[in-house]
């Protein structure tokens, strides 16, 4: 059974970088059946996909953020990791790492999560 | 990009009875949709995928139905432990996934 952890900073100061890692345990994620990726949900709202990485190289971000949001993967240590530039207070969200898994007809869908980090940005 | 859309935006049901959430897509697409379940404070879990297959460890009475554009996930008798949103989510036209806005189901 794959394990998400987060970790990373509560608190992000206003245009400063938000920084999360997410590892993983009982899966490499250099395995080629999965994507990695990231959702956050606002308080009180609804589930946004932030977007997702793959060992391939492969990577896809929502167009609301692709200007801002970069995910790396590292083999090295199973983590994977979002930054997001220039945060603003419309930044402020439970953020949640994930693991997407191939459909029977395509597409990916998100079999296993991470906790949760909730970022709060402030000054 | 594909809108999806739930109703009711909440449900009120007695224990033991039939629960019953629907999702429309704003576009076609396929059984490539799937169902969360997310309680208060907690990551949301998937429940089914690819329209209508329980994920692992997901109880019998969770159930999905529909292609297209329209679906609906069923709690066929709701245990107290079932109180809680839940949100489809569209896998199949090309990133970005989207979610519905969420259907809270709560205690009638």
């Amino acid at each position: 059974q794959v394990q998400l952890q987060q970790s990373g900073p509560g608190l992000v100061k206003p245009s400063q970088t938000l920084s999360l890692t997410c590892a993983v345990s009982d899966v490499s994620i250099n395995n080629y059946l999965y994507y990695w990726s990231w959702i956050r949900q606002h308080p009180g709202k609804g589930l946004e996909w932030i977007g997702y990485s793959h060992y391939s190289g492969a990577t896809y971000y929502s167009p609301s953020l692709r200007s801002r949001a970069t995910i790396f993967l590292d083999t090295s240590t199973n983590q994977f990791s979002l930054e997001l530039r220039s945060v603003t207070a419309a930044d402020a969200a439970v953020y949640y790492c994930a693991r997407e898994k191939g459909g029977a007809r395509g597409g990916y869908y998100l079999d296993s999560w991470g906790q949760g980090t909730l970022v709060t940005v402030s000054s | 990009e594909v809108v999806m859309t739930q109703s009711p935006a909440t449900l009120s049901v007695s224990p033991g009875e039939r629960a019953t959430v629907s999702c429309r897509a704003s576009q076609n697409v396929g059984s490539n949709l799937a169902w969360y379940q997310q309680k208060r404070g907690q990551a949301p879990r998937l429940l089914i995928h690819d329209a209508s297959t329980r994920a692992t460890g997901i109880p019998a009475r969770f159930s999905g139905s529909g292609s297209g554009t329209e679906f609906t996930l069923t709690i066929s008798s709701l245990q107290s432990e079932d109180f809680a949103f839940y949100y489809c989510q569209q896998y199949n036209n090309w990133p970005p996934w989207t979610f519905g806005q969420g259907t809270e189901v709560e205690i009638k």
